[in-house]
């Protein structure tokens, strides 16, 4: 299955700050998706992020807030902006592996785990 | 909208013991199931993906089968080890829509030496 490399790994952030965080996939993804999961909680989907479109946004998140990039078919990024404790989550990226997700299924970043204090 | 539920919430069992973990959708129109490990602070690892197709796979100790008709999945251990200590998450996938991705709300396994 795709391999993916995600950084960093962990961070503890001021609040009214922001973080980028990163998503490399070792082969070329039509879509990625971003993941939020807070604490003691279960995944929710932020965004899928088309490459050469803006990225499509679940209902409760703003691009304001979670601006995304995807410059190429490899390569992703998810900024959290103006952080605030309730920000404090784990954050994940996935793809559908080998865009056969019917065969290979999702796979999913070792994950950030932000604190922001 | 799918609703997918994990039970027990946690489980302890001692290690060699058998064990089986519950998922059931409320929709049954789904694509199909896949389930995965979590390490706590980490990143989700896949373990096994389920087919609509097909009512079961099987990964060395790991066993998961798939009924539709009735809504449910599950996830057997055989002879559990305290390496197999994480959260185990179901996640089902509706036949529509570019990521219809619905995940279960976990259990944490502790395996206990």
């Amino acid at each position: 299955s795709a391999v993916i490399s995600q950084k960093p790994s962990r961070d503890i952030c001021q609040r009214g700050t922001s973080l980028t965080i990163q998503c490399q996939v070792d082969s070329q993804v039509t879509m990625m998706f971003w993941y939020r999961q807070q604490p003691g909680q279960s995944l929710t989907l932020i965004a899928t992020a088309n490459q050469g479109s803006e990225a499509t946004y679940e209902s409760g998140f703003v691009i304001d807030k979670f601006p995304i990039s995807r410059p190429n078919l490899t390569f992703s990024t998810l900024t959290v902006s103006n952080m605030s404790p309730e920000d404090s989550s784990i954050y994940l990226c996935s793809v559908d592996a080998y865009g056969q997700k019917l065969n290979y299924g999702y796979t999913f970043g070792s994950g950030t785990r932000l604190t922001v204090v | 909208k799918q609703e997918v539920t994990q039970i027990p919430a946690a489980l302890s069992v001692p290690e060699g013991e058998n064990l089986v973990l519950n998922c059931s959708f409320t929709d049954s129109a789904i694509y199909n199931l896949q389930w995965f490990r979590q390490d706590p602070g980490k990143g989700l690892t896949s373990l096994l993906l389920i087919q609509s197709s097909q009512r079961e796979q099987t990964s060395g100790r790991l066993n998961a089968s798939l009924d539709k008709s009735s809504g449910r999945s599950t996830l057997y251990i055989a002879a559990s080890q305290p390496g197999d200590s994480a959260t185990y998450l179901c996640a089902a996938w509706e036949e529509t829509g570019a990521n219809n991705l619905f995940f279960g709300t976990g259990t944490r396994l502790t395996v206990i030496p």
